[in-house]
């Protein structure tokens, strides 16, 4: 099992130029969860579902959108990168009630 | 508004000593507070977790200790080894319908020989 795994691993943007991360997971978990990391600032939720279909806002939601159409991946998005998103964005995918969360390794994520 | 306030942001502690890692929080209606363990370049990991109803969770040589009254919750790490050299994250977890963790801003762990 790969568990969760993330695409890309590292991405370079220019200012307003737009890309995709691609989450999956193949643990059959219901929840998945988008967050940043930034120097100490800790973890930071983004956006987050809580099963197919649905998204809801996080923490940091603006400039990021979020699809979940299939219960195996979520999508974060970004329509016009802005150097303030430069960050290490991580994955996780979760139980019921939203307990135990299983984080991928990460995309780095430079926008210049 | 931080609801989790962790510290120290940097901790050394020789081989064979004792790791301590202090969080803070002030919504009363958390109900869980997990701690996840991050090496460099990787994921969090989940390490320990507990939830109010006890005072104490030990792993291994891993303890948190937790105190309802002032709020508190710690992790311990007993006999700290070179291989613990990571950082540390607590959290909390509101079960009154919300999904979301609430994570301290970090605290970078080096066990030195």
């Amino acid at each position: 099992n790969a568990g969760v795994t993330q695409t890309p691993k590292f991405r370079v943007l220019k200012t307003g130029q737009s890309m995709t991360l691609l989450c999956a997971q193949d643990m059959n978990h219901e929840y998945m969860y988008w967050y940043r990391q930034d120097p100490g600032m800790g973890l930071r939720l983004i956006h987050y579902s809580v099963g197919e279909g649905t998204t809801a806002k996080g923490e940091v939601p603006d400039g990021y959108n979020v699809s979940r159409l299939k219960k195996q991946n979520f999508l974060l998005g970004l329509e016009s990168a802005a150097p303030s998103q430069t960050s290490v964005y991580f994955c996780a995918t979760g139980l019921a009630g939203g307990t135990t969360q299983y984080f991928g390794p990460g995309t780095r994520l430079t926008v210049l | 508004q931080q609801q989790v306030k962790q510290s120290p942001q940097s901790l050394i502690v020789q081989k064979g000593g004792i790791s301590i890692i202090n969080c803070a929080y002030e919504n009363t209606a958390f109900d869980y507070f997990p701690w996840y363990q991050q090496f460099p370049g990787k994921g969090p990991a989940l390490l320990i977790a507990i939830r109010p109803d006890v005072s104490e969770k030990k792993e291994g040589r891993f303890t948190i200790s937790f105190n309802k009254s002032a709020k508190q919750f710690s992790l311990h790490i007993m006999d700290s080894q070179p291989g613990d050299s990571a950082t540390y994250f607590c959290a909390a977890l509101s079960g009154a319908g919300s999904y979301q963790l609430t994570f301290g801003k970090g605290t970078k762990l080096s066990v030195i020989p």
